[in-house]
C-alpha cells in the first residue's frame, strides 16, 4: 500500500480556521474508508484526534473536525492556537484489509 | 490510568538479535489490537503491523515481511517486537499503541533502536 499524499506545510493565522487533505487510493479500488488523524510534537508520541473519519475521543478538543469526500480525507482545525503548531499524519486502511497506511506528513505553522 | 509502557533504548551493532516489549495496565489488554509504528530519524510514521492478543492473529505490512516478529504474551499484558538480525537501517524510534476503531488511541512513550557498528 503506497502511503497517503498530504501537503508538506499548512499555515494559519492565531484564531483562523485551516485544513488538512489526506488524498490516496487503495490497491483494491475500494478506497479507504477508516480514516484518522494524528498530532505529533518534536519529540513526543502520536497522539489520536479523530478516528474512523469523524469520530473525535473523548478529551479531544471539538477544534478538530474530520471528513472524507471520494478518496480524499481532511482535518479541519478551527480557531488556530499556538500549541497548535506541531506534525499532523493521516492514516487509514480499506473496508478490506486490516493493514494501515500513513499519510506523508503535514507540518502546521501558525503565524 | 489506561497506558502502555515500552521498555529501554537499545544500541546494538549489526546482525545482533533485539526484542523490544511493550506493556498495557488498567484496560482489558487481551480485548484490543495493539499496533507497532516506526519513525525513523527525521520521518515521518510508519505503520508496521498489528496484533490481537486474544489469540495472536497478526497483521503485518507487506514491506516488512520476514523482517520484524509481533508477538504477544497476554498472561502477563505484553506485545513484543523482534528481530533476528539487525540492520542499519532498523535505526528508529518504534511506538506500540492501543487501536481504537481503526485508529491508534492510547500510545507507548516509544523505544529509540539505535544499529551502529
Amino acid at each position: 500500500q503506497s502511503a497517503l499524499t498530504q501537503p508538506a506545510a499548512v499555515s494559519g493565522s492565531h484564531g483562523q480556521s485551516i485544513t488538512i487533505s489526506c488524498a490516496g487510493a487503495s490497491s483494491d479500488g475500494g478506497g479507504y474508508h477508516y480514516v484518522s488523524w494524528y498530532q505529533q510534537h518534536p519529540g513526543k508520541a502520536p497522539k489520536l484526534l479523530i478516528y474512523d473519519v469523524n469520530n473525535r475521543p473523548s478529551g479531544v478538543s471539538n477544534r478538530f473536525s474530520g471528513s472524507k469526500s471520494g478518496n480524499t480525507a481532511s482535518l479541519t482545525i478551527s480557531g488556530l492556537q499556538a500549541e497548535d503548531e506541531a506534525e499532523y499524519y493521516c492514516s487509514s486502511s480499506t473496508s478490506s484489509s486490516t493493514l494501515g497506511v500513513f499519510g506523508t506528513g503535514t507540518k502546521v505553522t501558525v503565524l | 490510568e489506561v497506558q502502555l509502557v515500552q521498555s529501554g533504548a537499545e544500541v546494538k551493532k549489526p546482525g545482533e538479535s533485539l526484542k523490544i516489549s511493550c506493556k498495557g495496565s488498567e484496560y482489558s489488554f487481551a480485548s484490543y489490537w495493539i499496533g507497532w509504528v516506526r519513525q525513523m530519524p527525521g520521518k515521518g510514521l510508519e505503520w508496521m503491523g498489528i496484533i490481537y492478543p486474544e489469540d495472536s492473529d497478526t497483521r503485518k505490512s507487506p514491506s516488512l515481511q520476514g523482517q520484524v516478529t509481533i508477538s504477544v504474551d497476554k498472561s502477563i499484558n505484553t506485545a513484543y517486537l523482534q528481530w533476528s538480525s539487525l540492520r542499519a537501517s532498523d535505526t528508529a524510534m518504534y511506538y506500540c499503541a492501543r487501536q481504537l476503531g481503526r485508529g491508534f488511541d492510547i500510545w507507548g512513550q516509544g523505544t529509540m533502536v539505535t544499529v551502529s557498528s
